[in-house]
C-alpha cells in the first residue's frame, strides 16, 4: 500500500465550485504539505502542518484553505475553484525537523481542471 | 520570483551519454541542496542531495557538483539509460524551515 494516498486523483469542476483534496499518509509523520505544480513554474507551496494544532502559509496560499484533521490527514479546500487554479496538486509528508533537513515524501498527485 | 532557477527546460540524451542539468541560486541562506526524480503520474521522489560545504557528491551513475561562490549546483548522470527519462527538479531549503524552493524542471529523454 501506498504511504501517501491523495484522493480524488483526478477532477473536472466549474468556476465557483467547492472542492476538497485528501490527503492520508501511514508514514507517521507530524509533518504535511500541500504543494501545486504548474508547468514551467515548478512545485510551490501552498500550507503547511507541523501537527494537528499547527496550520501555516505557505507561498501561494491565497484561494486555498487546509484542515489537519488527524496527524494522518491533511485537506486542502478551494472556497470557490477558479481557473487559474488549474494545476496538479501534491500532498507530502516528512518526519520533525531539528534543524536539519528531511526528506518529504510526496503522493501521487491530484489532477484538477476548473472550467 | 523564483528562488532557483534551472536549465534546460528539456534534455534528449542518447543511451550512454551523460546528462547534465544545472541550477543557480541567489539566497545564501539555503544549506540544503536536493534532487527531486519525478516520472509521469508519480510525484517527486528525493533523488540525491548535498550540503554546500562540499563540492561534490555521488551515488551511482548520479552526482552533484556545488560551486558555492557562485551559487551553483548541477546534476550529472552518467551512462544515460531510458529508464533515466523522467522530469527532474532541483531544490533548496534552509535548514530547519519548511519551504522547500523548486526549479522550474527538466524533462529528460533517453533516446535507446
Amino acid at each position: 500500500d501506498a504511504d501517501v494516498t491523495q484522493t480524488p486523483r483526478n477532477r473536472i469542476t466549474k468556476t465557483g465550485k467547492r472542492i476538497m483534496l485528501e490527503c492520508s499518509q501511514t508514514k507517521g509523520h507530524d509533518r504535511m504539505y500541500w504543494y501545486r505544480q504548474d508547468p514551467g513554474l515548478g512545485l510551490r507551496l501552498i500550507y503547511y502542518s507541523f501537527d494537528v494544532k499547527d496550520i501555516n502559509k505557505g507561498e501561494i496560499s491565497d484561494g486555498y484553505s487546509v484542515s489537519r484533521q488527524a496527524q494522518a490527514k491533511f485537506s486542502l479546500s478551494l472556497e470557490s475553484a477558479i481557473p487559474n487554479q488549474t494545476a496538479l496538486y501534491f500532498c507530502a509528508t516528512s518526519e520533525s525537523s531539528t534543524g536539519s533537513y528531511n526528506e518529504q515524501f510526496f503522493g501521487p498527485g491530484t489532477r484538477l481542471t476548473v472550467l | 520570483q523564483q528562488q532557483v532557477k534551472q536549465s534546460p527546460q528539456s534534455l534528449i540524451v542518447q543511451k550512454g551519454g551523460i546528462s547534465i542539468i544545472n541550477c543557480a541560486y541567489e539566497n545564501t541562506a539555503f544549506d540544503y541542496f536536493p534532487w527531486y526524480q519525478q516520472f509521469p503520474g508519480k510525484g517527486p521522489a528525493l533523488l540525491i542531495a548535498i550540503r554546500p560545504d562540499v563540492s561534490e557528491k555521488k551515488e551511482g551513475r548520479f552526482t552533484i557538483s556545488f560551486n558555492k561562490s557562485a551559487k551553483q549546483f548541477s546534476l550529472h548522470i552518467m551512462d544515460s539509460q531510458p529508464g533515466d527519462s523522467a522530469t527532474y527538479f532541483c531544490a533548496a531549503i534552509i535548514g530547519g524551515a519548511n519551504n522547500l524552493f523548486f526549479g522550474t524542471g527538466t524533462r529528460l529523454t533517453v533516446i535507446p
